[in-house]
């Protein structure tokens, strides 16, 4: 069946102006995550969602950071007034179900570069 | 806070030969530990994983190893390969909760 999409796959802004990232989970995965990585770096964590809920946002580098998920399936990170540290590459990942722990399957990421 | 280290951070091994990639975690409460592997300009995707109440696990020339007193746990490749060059994630987490925390990754090259 169909994985994790997300969109776009590169994004070129410019400083100070709001981007949205968009995640389309696999479907019937109730949890759903949002990583940062920046090039040649480690997986840093944003935010989970277990169903529509966000329980730990604590990830989230600033209050330019958001994101909601709605009907229990797409996601959208949006950050505002961009800064050339979020340049990053921003990976999706969702997982049939939080507590035991399943495998989280990954999206091919957007790419976001701000100039 | 909760954290992995991951060591080494480079690692270039003889083609047939084994390489070996360890991971420290401070959270005693953690019971997951799965292995990713990212090819370059690829998603990350899952290779192994372990859970507390083993203390090893293998898949063919594949192997983790956990030491929950130590809080440590290995990745082994044996007899590796030229696709088997990437960058290796370890990770920890807690049945209790979602977040899973990454180390920082190790770069493996394979050398013909």
């Amino acid at each position: 069946g169909a994985g994790v999409s997300q969109s776009p796959s590169n994004k070129v802004t410019e400083k100070g102006k709001d981007v949205e990232l968009r995640c389309d989970p696999i479907s019937g995965h109730t949890a759903l995550y949002w990583y940062r990585q920046s090039l040649g770096q480690g997986l840093e964590f944003l935010i989970y969602f277990q169903g529509n809920s966000a329980p730990d946002k604590s990830g989230l580098p600033s209050d330019r950071f958001s994101a909601e998920r709605t009907g229990g399936s797409v996601s959208t990170l949006t950050i505002q007034r961009t800064q050339q540290e979020d340049s990053a590459v921003y990976l999706c990942a969702s997982s049939p179900r939080t507590g035991r722990q399943e495998t989280q399957y990954f999206g091919p990421g957007t790419r976001l570069l701000v100039l | 806070g909760e954290n992995v280290e991951q060591h080494p951070s480079t690692l270039s091994v003889q083609e047939g030969d084994s390489a070996v990639i360890k991971c420290t975690y401070s959270d005693s409460a953690s019971n997951y530990f799965p292995w990713y592997k990212q090819e370059l300009g690829k998603r990350p995707q899952l290779i192994i994983d372990i859970r507390s109440n083993v203390g090893e696990k293998k898949d063919q020339r594949i192997a983790v190893t956990l030491n929950k007193t130590a809080k440590h746990f290995s990745l082994h490749i044996t007899e590796t390969q030229p696709e088997d060059s990437a960058v290796y994630f370890c990770a920890a987490s807690r049945s209790s909760a979602s977040k899973i925390i990454f180390g920082s990754g190790t770069r493996l090259s394979i050398r013909p």
